[in-house]
């Protein structure tokens, strides 16, 4: 049982570039979140999805795109990479139930230049 | 609105005396409140997660945490540090507990621990 998946741990890009991070859950959860950790901010919340097809914008959407396509994949996008994006990226999933509970992927650590 | 407040970005205590991780929320219906370990360079770790059923929550590693209502506080607490304890710490508010809203997460507390 793998829990949540993070593709890929590390990656350098340049300003302007684009890529897609992708988080995979294997528990059939129905939530997923994409937060973003900076030193001193804690976790902010940048996109979530409540199921399959759909998406809602948290705290810090701008300059994100994000897709559910299927239950168990959560993809984030960047479209245009800026040095303010650099940041290490967790995903998460949750269910509603009598034991509740999030997990948490390992985090993707984003660089631009 | 929810939101979360981590007295202290940084708290050093001595091998063997009492950690004290101050949280306090803000939250407009009665939350769901979770302390996270995060070490270096790695993931977060649940410690505890408050679910209403009692007041004063056990958690791993030897961490307690009691929600005062009257205070909005949630801190984190253990008797005796431990030098492996040193890492990252933080409180979240849910007010859906496991469900759409997310965590709205306080900005940290980094834990010293002194030999």
């Amino acid at each position: 049982n793998a829990g949540v998946t993070q593709t890929p741990k590390f990656r350098v890009l340049k300003t302007g570039q684009s890529m897609t991070l992708l988080c995979a859950q294997d528990m059939n959860h129905e939530y997923m979140y994409w937060y973003r950790q900076d030193p001193g901010m804690g976790l902010r919340l940048i996109h979530y999805s409540v199921g399959e097809g759909t998406t809602a914008k948290g705290e810090v959407p701008d300059g994100y795109n994000v897709s559910r396509l299927k239950k168990q994949n959560f993809l984030l996008g960047l479209e245009s990479a800026a040095p303010s994006q650099t940041s290490v990226y967790f995903c998460a999933s949750s269910y509603w139930g009598i034991d509740y509970g999030y997990t948490f992927g390992s985090g993707t650590r984003l660089t631009v230049v | 609105a929810q939101s979360v407040t981590q007295l202290g970005s940084h708290v050093s205590v001595s091998e063997g005396a009492l950690v004290l991780l101050r949280c306090n929320y803000s939250s407009s219906v009665p939350p769901y409140l979770f302390w996270y370990v995060q070490y270096p360079n790695q993931g977060l770790q649940l410690l505890l997660k408050y679910t209403s059923a009692a007041t004063l929550v056990k958690g791993i590693n030897g961490f307690e945490a009691e929600f005062k209502k009257s205070e909005t506080s949630f801190h984190l607490t253990k008797p005796s540090a431990h030098m492996s304890d040193a890492a990252e710490y933080f409180c979240a508010v849910s007010e859906q507990g496991g469900g759409a809203d997310g965590l709205t997460f306080g900005k940290g507390t980094h834990l010293i621990i002194q030999p």
